[in-house]
């Protein structure tokens, strides 16, 4: 199958600053990156939905300026919490689609964000 | 608007067979997929069903029918390994890119 890797694995970091994960499709062309969020114990919810070149679609209650998602390319996809606090807190996960033959997504491994 | 219904835990011992229940409601229909996910770790592909019936793959079923709203994932020959959360998830808006996903089942395996 098709891999997506996630970058960085785990962070940490203090309240208000601002950090970005990378998802990165390498084998394949995404045109279309998901990315989720999982808090413990919890499923996956959807936050956004990234297409390349145009602007992300946000699902209802996850705000736009706070997570920034920037899909620049056919490979990669970046998503900002800005000015994170401690609710920030949990397991981001991207995935990828592109292939219209396919339909299955490609999960990335996830990124565990603390936020201090 | 759409809704999944899993169990939320199951048991079963090594060796045996567990099946793992998905009732769902969706304002259209593009396929059901099956997710596995360990502690900590992102999901993987299990299976994809868009007709009704029974679809193997090795260890692993997943049955549809989709009059009925229902699904289920099927393990047999359970091995510690397969100890993990199941996840039951469809597409919504007509797309087959976002998935809606239920909470998962989290299945121990005895010895």
């Amino acid at each position: 199958g098709a891999v997506v890797s996630q970058h960085p694995s785990r962070v940490i970091c203090k309240s208000g600053t601002s950090v970005k994960i990378e998802c990165r499709s390498l084998d394949f062309q995404a045109t279309t990156m998901f990315w989720y969020r999982q808090f413990p114990k919890q499923s996956l919810m959807l936050m956004a939905t990234s297409n390349e070149g145009s602007k992300a679609t946000y699902e209802q209650g996850v705000e736009k300026d706070k997570f920034l998602i920037n899909h620049a390319s056919l490979t990669l996809s970046t998503l900002t919490v800005t000015s994170a606090h401690p609710e920030d807190s949990s397991f981001y996960i991207c995935s990828a689609g592109g292939r219209p033959s396919y339909n299955e997504q490609f999960f990335g491994p996830g990124t565990r964000l603390t936020v201090l | 608007g759409q809704n999944i219904d899993q169990p939320t835990e199951m048991t079963a011992t090594e060796g045996a067979i567990v099946q793992i229940n998905c009732t769902y409601q969706t304002s259209g229909f593009n396929g059901l997929f099956w997710y596995q996910q360990h502690a900590g770790e992102a999901p993987t592909f299990l299976s994809y069903n868009v007709l009704d019936g029974l679809e193997e793959k090795g260890r692993f079923s997943s049955f549809l029918s989709r009059s009925k709203g229902y699904s289920y994932l099927l393990l047999k020959e359970l091995q510690m390994k397969d100890s993990a959360s199941y996840l039951c998830a469809v597409p919504y808006g007509g797309s087959q890119g976002n998935l809606i996903f239920g909470k998962g089942t989290k299945l121990s395996v005895k010895p």
